[in-house]
């Protein structure tokens, strides 16, 4: 099984702060790595694909980067509907969510 | 903008069968793969099963012996069943498609099963 972690479990920020969640895979996982943001009482909604391909839709301050084992989801200046979870997930085998990490108002 | 729309009951007793229902509107079945995702609060997002418009499938290992996935193109539906259930899958049901077996770009809104007697 493939285990995914990230960092940090939870985080607080400002609007139009810079926020970087990492991402890490037991193994390597090349760029089939996925990010999600679910708000409460919602379904995940996918932001990134392929490591770093934005999904159609998503503001451009939303972005992925990293390979291999290391990834990283990076939202530029924090907007008050980005506070959230988000999720990273791979899929190179099966598929396997990471814990999330909540982002919160400071 | 597919939409997709989980059914079935809320309550299952301990043992019995699990039966959900995904019902796939504003674009075909067809040439997709669909998903069951579960979230717990203790596990997190845990995915399934998926299955293809063709019916091929694959499942979860920790789940496998008790998961079914069937898919009937003729309602735009595709189904779950999961068998001897505890209280451990006490969960919020996703159905959600995939992009290409990667992506999950489309999901239901979710519905709470509990398992109790």
């Amino acid at each position: 099984d493939i285990q995914m972690t990230q960092s940090p479990s939870s985080l607080s920020a400002s609007v139009g702060d810079r926020v970087t969640i990492s991402c890490q895979a037991s193994q390597d996982v090349m760029n089939f790595l996925n990010w999600y943001q679910q708000k409460p009482g919602k379904a995940p909604k996918l932001l990134i694909y392929d490591a770093s391909h934005l999904e159609t839709g998503v503001p451009s301050r939303f972005s992925g980067s990293g390979s291999g084992k290391l990834f990283t989801l990076t939202i530029n200046s924090l907007q008050p509907e980005d506070f959230a979870t988000y999720y990273c997930q791979q899929y190179d085998t099966l598929f396997t969510f990471g814990p999330g990490t909540k982002v919160d108002i400071k | 903008q597919v939409q997709l729309q989980e059914s079935g009951p809320g309550l299952v007793r301990p043992s019995e069968t699990l039966s959900l229902t995904c019902s796939v509107s504003g674009g075909s079945i067809n040439h997709y793969y669909w998903a069951w995702i579960r979230q717990t609060p203790g596990k997190g997002l845990e995915w399934i099963g998926y299955i293809y418009y063709t019916g091929t499938t694959k499942y979860n290992p920790s789940l496998n012996s008790r998961v079914t996935l069937s898919v009937d193109t003729s309602k735009n539906q595709f189904s779950l069943k999961l068998t001897s259930v505890t209280v451990a899958d006490t969960a919020v049901y996703y159905c959600a498609r995939e992009k290409q077996l990667g992506p999950f770009d489309s999901w239901g809104q979710g519905t709470l099963v509990t398992v109790s007697s």
